[in-house]
């Protein structure tokens, strides 16, 4: 059973176009972290949200507690965004950590 | 801009021998964590540590893996006789615990191969 669902899989835009990428949950957490995973391995922390909405720079994460959902938005996008974005929960069942299998973005210039 | 640190960047080893793979981390933070990730399959979540304890572990994390904060700085998993299938990038990370911020301050991972 999978804990975390990101769509799509894979995702290949033209650099410009405006992005979205979700995250369905179904257990309770404490709080979401969206990673970004580069291609040469390295992980940098984006978010960690547990209500409402943050934005940083041209990201901006969203979440709905209720619905057990998140999405990460990028605008303007641009070819040093691709990466693998991964969603990740913090339970709050005890300190279990649950990660998405990830999103495979390319930006074509 | 601190950062987490993660040595050797690289370990290849010979099956059943140990492998200890070092991590400082960010130095006001409290909370440390070891992730791995098998190639081409996701994170997986190892093992939290606070207060000189371990306060949550997976089932991946069974008896051949330790971790230990030998000194102010440092903080080591150890795996004691390695197996072909432990052959995975192992992160580490570090939190204040704050709930600000992007939370999480991932090293750039120890790429262990065993053979």
């Amino acid at each position: 059973k999978n804990e975390v669902e990101q769509s799509p899989q894979n995702l290949t835009a033209q650099e410009g176009e405006f992005i979205t990428i979700n995250c369905s949950y179904s257990v309770g957490i404490s709080a979401l972290h969206w990673l970004q995973q580069h291609p040469g391995g390295g992980i940098v922390s984006l978010f960690m949200l547990s209500s409402g909405k943050k934005k940083h720079g041209r990201l901006i994460a969203t979440i709905n507690i209720q619905e057990k959902h998140s999405s990460l938005h990028i605008t303007a996008s641009h070819p040093r965004d691709s990466a693998v974005y991964i969603c990740a929960l913090d339970s709050n069942t005890g300190n279990q950590f649950y990660f998405g299998t990830g999103t495979s973005l390319t930006v074509i210039p | 801009e601190p950062e987490v640190t993660q040595t050797p960047s690289h370990q290849v080893t010979q099956m059943g021998q140990e492998v200890i793979l070092r991590c400082v981390p960010i130095s006001n933070h409290l909370y440390f964590y070891w992730y791995r990730q098998i190639l081409g399959q996701k994170v997986e979540f190892l093992v939290s540590f606070y207060n000189n304890e371990i306060s949550e572990k997976s089932e991946i994390f069974d008896d051949q893996f330790s971790v230990e904060r030998p000194d102010g700085s440092n903080f080591t998993l150890k795996i004691r006789s390695t197996k072909l299938e432990d052959s995975a990038m192992y992160f580490c990370a570090s939190s204040d615990g704050s709930g600000t911020g992007a939370g999480y301050t991932f090293g750039s991972g120890t790429r262990l191969t065993v053979v």
